[in-house]
């Protein structure tokens, strides 16, 4: 069935650790979008892609890198994790075509100690 | 670049009254707007959308309207039961270019039984 994966799902991890936060979509989209959100909260854009090879910087996009090699795969990475960074990291994608909509993902739930 | 605003940011309703959540959005070339429900500990879930050439959309109990002109959207949810409680965003996008949505700040609605 076509959709988004993201793991871990959950993830308790200390001070100054460096992190990945997986994102695989089956649905064939060309764009991919990562979130933070506390729950019930505002959505921050953290980065989004346009494609293989496209990343840019959303409102919140300091201290973590994403990257695009496969049109699927979407990674986060947080370099060195801070208690600031708790919160939920939703990915997102969606197709090309303007008013495709887009889908989400379960989400990983990040904390740092 | 767009804005959106989202207005009530909370909203409690009896069991079988009409909930209503309005949102405005200031870039006149957004023409695609949908609306997504989230419930607790849950992803946001795609529950109507509007394209700008139609005024109207329903499903069910959900209806969506649109007012290009004031640059206005509402979602409109009647004899709301239990399971509607859950925080709504709306969101505005550009078909063409349509790269990024901007999200509202979402409504959290509790319907009391």
């Amino acid at each position: 069935e076509a959709d988004i994966y993201q793991t871990p799902r959950y993830l308790v991890i200390g001070t100054g650790k460096k992190i990945t936060l997986e994102c695989s979509q089956t649905m064939g989209h060309d764009k991919m979008y990562w979130y933070q959100q506390d729950p019930g909260m505002e959505l921050h854009l953290i980065h989004y892609s346009y494609g293989v090879n496209s990343t840019e910087k959303g409102d919140l996009s300091s201290e973590s890198t994403v990257s695009r090699i496969r049109t699927e795969h979407f990674p986060l990475t947080l370099e060195s994790a801070r208690p600031s960074h708790t919160s939920q990291y939703l990915c997102a994608s969606r197709g090309s075509w303007g008013t495709d909509t887009q889908y989400f993902g379960p989400g990983t739930r990040l904390t740092v100690l | 670049g767009e804005n959106v605003e989202q207005h009530p940011s909370t909203l409690s309703v009896q069991e079988g009254d009409s909930a209503v959540i309005k949102c405005t959005y200031s870039d006149s070339a957004s023409n695609y707007f949908p609306w997504y429900k989230q419930e607790l500990g849950k992803r946001p879930q795609l529950i109507i959308d509007i394209r700008s050439n139609v005024g109207e959309k329903k499903d069910q109990r959900i209806a969506v309207t649109l007012n290009k002109t004031a640059k206005h959207f509402s979602l409109h949810i009647t004899e709301t039961q239990p399971e509607d409680s859950a925080v709504y965003f709306c969101a505005a996008s550009e078909a063409n270019t349509g790269n990024q949505f901007y999200f509202g700040t979402g409504t959290s609605l509790t319907v009391i039984p």
